[in-house]
């Protein structure tokens, strides 16, 4: 089976810009969960999409949003662009089942200039 | 809500030498636990985890984790380390259930550096 895909793997933004950000989840997987990591804040959970619908979101402004597709294929969204936007944007999915074991892309490299 | 506490942020190790990664976490629930790797420019992959049942939990590549409840820790192991192990690891646990709805809660993340 093909692994989790993220594209861009790495961008560029000015401030003020918007972004829109990729991922392909491994086949047969309905869950996509996206988390921001940088140096200061570390891994932090930003939100998860399940059948198209967002289940859970974490403490990120509302600049910060996604979308899943039928085919669970799933965007996130960064709107008005801050310095402090820069980061890895790593996404992951997971099987069905009672525990969250979750299988993580490559992550795309984003840089707010 | 959870939290997990690294308690080092650098961990520098001679090559063949013991390791031990340190975790600590808590959750007024009981909780799954995760260590995680990430290479450089590449996202994580997962080493090992403890879902129930045996305490200690080991992965292909050698490493080990034990799951002490009493002392909500779950520290990493292995015996022997190489070069290739220099990378980041993470720990990370999620409540029982999957009432989480896809969110891990991750620790700060140690470096491991192996040195010739």
């Amino acid at each position: 089976k093909a692994g989790v895909t993220q594209t861009p793997r790495y961008l560029i933004k000015t401030r003020g810009q918007q972004v829109t950000l990729s991922c392909s989840p491994i086949s047969g997987h309905r869950s996509v969960s996206w988390y921001q990591q940088t140096p200061g804040q570390g891994l932090q959970f930003l939100f998860e999409y399940f059948s198209e619908t967002q289940r859970n979101k974490g403490n990120f402004p509302g600049r910060f949003s996604g979308r899943q597709f039928s085919n669970s294929r799933s965007e996130m969204n960064v709107s008005t662009l801050e310095l402090g936007d820069s980061a890895l944007y790593l996404c992951a999915s997971t099987a069905s089942g009672d525990y969250n074991e979750q299988f993580f892309g490559p992550g795309t490299r984003l840089t707010v200039l | 809500a959870q939290s997990v506490t690294q308690l080092d942020s650098q961990v520098p190790v001679f090559e063949e030498a013991p390791v031990e990664l340190r975790c600590n976490y808590s959750s007024s629930v009981s909780v799954y636990l995760f260590w995680y790797v990430q290479y450089p420019n590449q996202g994580l992959q997962l080493l090992l985890k403890y879902l129930s049942g045996s305490t200690l939990v080991e992965s292909i590549n050698g490493f080990e984790a034990e799951f002490n409840k009493s002392q909500t820790s779950f520290h990493l192991r292995k015996p022997s380390v190489h070069i290739s192990d220099t990378a980041e690891y993470f720990c990370a646990v999620t409540p029982e259930g999957g009432t989480s709805y896809g969110k891990l809660t991750f620790g700060q993340g140690t470096i491991l550096t192996v040195h010739p």
